[in-house]
């Protein structure tokens, strides 16, 4: 099955600067890599996602990189703010045609942004 | 919010007590999830159900009964639970598309104990 292994396990970061989370995964079969946003007390919520057909994806202050041939995928948040602090975990599956994904996710990394 | 709801939020249970979790989505999706949230471990998927029908079961201890009555309604049934049964569960739901299936919303979760 797969596996995921996410770096690093805590993370603080001045307000404004960059923060980058990687992982790796072992299952070269698997396609799709989402990112999830859970603040603390709340639900996992997807903040990105990518899909092995790509490279790199942006969304305003966060992107995502795909590296296939390496099995590794990274989370970029620019211009970090108080309201990132979270814990951010990422995931990969195979998406198979007509069927649930049945996500794998690392162990997730405590973003800190400080004033 | 009212996507994916799960009840109760908070359960205290004994080892020798049976209850259950409910969860619901308003999403109309087609596919629903249970996942345990252990402390400083990964998301862990248990069951998860296609059009109602459960596609997988992640070596999960009969003692955690699921149930799927519709695409709507997912129970998760406890008894007999171990003190290291205590965790968030937490569901969630997608919709099967022709290409794979999409975004996978969580729940608020049920923070178990039992003692």
């Amino acid at each position: 099955g797969e596996n995921v292994e996410q770096h690093p396990s805590t993370l603080s970061v001045q307000e404004g600067d960059s923060a980058v989370i990687k992982c790796t995964y072992s299952d070269s079969a698997s396609n799709y890599f989402p990112w999830y946003k859970q603040e603390l007390g709340k639900r996992p919520q997807l903040i990105i996602d990518i899909r092995s057909n790509v490279g790199e994806k942006k969304d305003q202050r966060i992107a995502v990189t795909l590296n296939k041939t390496a099995k590794h995928f990274s989370l970029h948040i620019t211009e970090t703010q108080p309201e990132d602090s979270a814990v951010y975990f990422c995931a990969a599956t195979q998406i198979n045609t007509g069927t649930a994904s049945k996500l794998t996710f690392g162990t997730g990394t405590r973003l800190q942004v400080t004033l | 919010e009212t996507g994916v709801t799960q009840t109760p939020r908070h359960l205290v249970m004994g080892m020798t007590n049976k209850k259950s979790l409910k969860c619901e989505q308003h999403l109309g999706h087609n596919a629903m999830y249970w996942y345990k949230q252990s402390a400083k471990k990964p998301l862990e998927l248990m069951f998860v159900y296609n059009f109602k029908e459960q596609t997988e079961n992640n070596s999960v201890p009969s003692r955690f009964s699921p149930e799927c009555p519709n695409s709507s309604h997912l129970f998760l049934h406890l008894h007999t639970l171990q003190p290291e049964d205590s965790a968030l569960y937490l569901c969630a739901s997608s919709q099967i598309l022709a290409g794979g299936t999409d975004t996978q919303y969580f729940g608020p979760g049920t923070r178990l104990t039992v003692l």
